[in-house]
């Protein structure tokens, strides 16, 4: 069973900062993986997808990363702002012969202080 | 613009009543989904549909229905056997019938028995 992790569930950092934000996956066997952000009380919105083959992707200020073999992903999200603060959360595809299964993570919960 | 649209925003429910909530989508999107979201929790799947007038069992089905009478509409009854209702309800949308592009979500439905 595919389980995602991500580390950690909540972060504070000053504005202007670079950071990081990880997901970990247990099933190396993945089709794609995407990261969302999630505003308080909204639905999600698609941030980057990367394909298995693709090693990152890249939009503005942010770029993720795959690493399949190791099971990772990480979030790089460049001079970080107050309007950066929510959740971002990672969920990984899977290939399945009953129907494909996108398996989410609990989030990271980042909050960005003037 | 192009999207998915989920109504109500609020629900209240009565012990042992049924409630419908609305997914629409105008993104000419094959796949729909339902998940359920809880605090703490990664995001759960109820149903999916990949194409008209067919859908699947997530990984909690239990107390939920679902139909697909259109490719725009997929609405989810919740039902009095669902003991546990109480829940932020989103519903995705693919482009690909086996899910293999990004998702699209909605703005969710915040279900609360009363």
């Amino acid at each position: 069973k595919q389980e995602v992790t991500q580390i950690p569930a909540a972060l504070s950092v000053p504005e202007g900062e670079n950071l990081v934000l990880n997901c970990s996956f247990t099933d190396s066997a993945i089709y794609n993986l995407q990261w969302f952000r999630q505003d308080p009380g909204k639905g999600l919105t698609s941030l980057l997808l990367i394909q298995s083959s693709q090693r990152e992707q890249t939009s503005g200020r942010l770029n993720a990363s795959l690493d399949k073999s190791s099971g990772r992903s990480t979030l790089y999200i460049a001079a970080s702002q107050p309007g950066d603060s929510a959740t971002y959360l990672c969920a990984v595809m899977i290939l399945t012969g009953g129907g494909n299964k996108l398996t989410f993570g609990t989030g990271t919960q980042l909050k960005v202080e003037l | 613009d192009g999207g998915i649209t989920q109504s109500p925003k609020y629900l209240f429910r009565k012990e042992g009543q049924n409630v419908t909530l609305s997914c629409e989508q105008n993104l000419n999107h094959d796949a729909m989904y339902w998940y359920r979201q809880d605090p703490g929790q990664g995001l759960r799947l109820i149903y999916y549909s990949q194409i008209v007038n067919d859908f699947q069992k997530g990984d909690i089905a239990e107390g939920y229905s679902v139909s697909r009478e259109k490719k725009e509409s997929f609405p989810l009854t919740v039902t009095s056997a669902q003991k546990n209702p109480t829940a932020f309800y989103l519903c995705a949308s693919n482009i690909s019938p086996q899910g293999l592009g990004g998702y699209t979500f909605g703005s969710g439905t915040r279900l609360t028995v009363v």
